[in-house]
């Protein structure tokens, strides 16, 4: 079973800064990997799939780039609205499973 | 406007069964496969369960196998978790979720619904 490991925890970033979040999968799953974003009461988005591609209508400051087994999520430019949780998730074969823990974005 | 409006949660006694229903529109519903993803209170995500589009590839993940049937109906365009033998474990709250593709090979989830709350208790 693939297990998806982030880091950090939690990431305190000041608005307009860059924030850089990992992801790393325990075996390869090629560039098999989405990024959600969570706000508090809401359900998940999508934000980036097949590890690099951006969902529709997702602001360009949300970038995904994969290296080997280890993923990046970087937002360029932190807006206040980018506050929120982010999971990782692979989606190697069907059907997908195993979520990362999350990493917690917030404020400095 | 594709929407997932989940239904069907409330308190239930250990041991015993619950059925969710999400009811899908706004798109092709026998285009997709469909999955169940719970999230128990101030943790993360959780997949549970997917289903392909035409109902014959069905997936659990291990902590619900053997006690949790998915399924759906076409032409009431609805998803359906089946929920027996529940758990203090199994309190959460359901989302479903569209899979991107048919269910045939692996694909994110583009659109989740907003979820019904599943809590498990004596």
């Amino acid at each position: 079973e693939i297990v998806m490991t982030q880091s950090p925890a939690t990431l305190s970033v000041s608005p307009g800064e860059r924030a850089t979040l990992s992801c790393r999968a325990s075996q390869s799953i090629s560039t098999n990997l989405a990024w959600y974003q969570q706000k508090p009461g809401q359900a998940p988005r999508l934000l980036i799939y097949d590890a690099s591609t951006r969902a529709t209508g997702i602001p360009p400051r949300f970038s995904g780039s994969a290296s080997g087994s280890d993923f990046t999520l970087t937002i360029s430019s932190l807006q206040s609205e980018d506050f929120a949780v982010y999971y990782c998730q692979h989606y190697n074969h069907w059907p997908p499973r195993a979520f990362g823990q999350g990493t917690k974005v917030d404020v400095k | 406007e594709v929407q997932l409006v989940a239904s069907g949660g409330g308190l239930v006694q250990p041991g015993r069964s619950l059925t969710l229903s999400c009811a899908a529109s706004g798109f092709t519903f026998d285009d997709y496969a469909m999955h169940w993803v719970r999230q128990a209170p101030g943790k993360g995500l959780e997949w549970v369960s997917g289903i392909s589009w035409n109902g014959e590839n069905i997936g659990y993940a291990d902590s619900v196998k053997g006690r949790f049937t998915i399924s759906r109906d076409t032409p009431k365009e609805t998803l359906y978790l089946q929920m027996n033998s529940l758990r203090a474990e199994d309190t959460a709250l359901y989302y479903c979720a569209k899979d991107v593709g048919l269910g045939l090979v692996g694909a994110p989830f583009d659109s989740w619904g907003q979820g019904t709350l599943v809590t498990v208790s004596a």
